[in-house]
């Protein structure tokens, strides 16, 4: 069993809707949660980073953190097909050698016009 | 304001021959990663540097190897590549280890293609 579980999608949307990915993870030990975004064909781009459990949002994007049930969450608001990509959840632990990341396998989103 | 750059973006080589892909960056971090991802999988980590401390991943295959001649440049050498290591190959950085509120940040990726 993986570490972190990510659903491969692909999540196809309309435009304008709200575009939910989540991961599940096993190691409770996880304490820093983000989210990365990756074009086709290019390096992954951090957007979200929140440390232990809440909410944390930034424009469209909220993302929401509950160690309880090891789950993390992205909210896309008012989805535009510029943010079609694939999203990489990551995590690390507290003094991470390395600060070491654990990923997802990532989710991809089409939205469509 | 590029923050991480690769060179070259895609590489073409044949197999069994050495090939090195290289990483800048302009953010001073001491610390450099080399990621290894293939079509639609999750990066896997091949091995970082903590300033000229290096640290390999156990199952990073010997073929590969790097350098960090200072701390704004990394390079990844792949002494005998074989058609499995065609991949999208990243750098990465982050500002320092075992700081709390800390992150790493990528470059593009150099797409590499084994004949």
């Amino acid at each position: 069993q993986k570490e972190v579980e990510q659903d491969p999608g692909p999540l196809s949307v309309p435009e304008g809707a709200i575009v939910s990915l989540n991961c599940t993870y096993s190691n409770s030990a996880f304490q820093y949660f983000m989210w990365y975004r990756q074009y086709s064909r290019k390096g992954p781009e951090l957007l979200m980073y929140t440390y232990s459990s809440g909410n944390k949002e930034d424009g469209r994007f909220t993302a929401q953190v509950d160690k309880s049930s090891k789950y993390i969450s992205l909210f896309i608001r008012d989805s535009q097909p510029s943010d079609s990509a694939t999203y990489l959840c990551a995590m690390r632990r507290v003094k991470a050698a390395g600060n070491k990341l654990t990923f997802g396998g990532g989710t991809r989103v089409l939205v469509k016009p | 304001d590029a923050m991480v750059i690769q060179n070259p973006r895609y590489q073409v080589t044949q197999f069994g021959k050495p090939v090195t892909l290289s990483c800048s960056q302009t953010l001073n971090h001491n610390v450099m990663y080399w990621y290894q991802q293939k079509s639609s999988q999750a990066p896997k980590l091949l091995f970082h540097y903590y300033d000229k401390d290096f640290n390999n991943e156990a199952d990073t295959p010997d073929n590969f190897q790097s350098r960090r001649p200072n701390t704004s440049f990394c390079f990844l050498d792949i002494r005998s590549p074989g058609l499995g290591d065609a991949a999208m190959y990243l750098c990465a950085t982050s500002r320092d280890r075992g700081l709390e509120a800390d992150t790493q940040y990528f470059g593009p990726g150099t797409r590499l293609t084994v004949l």
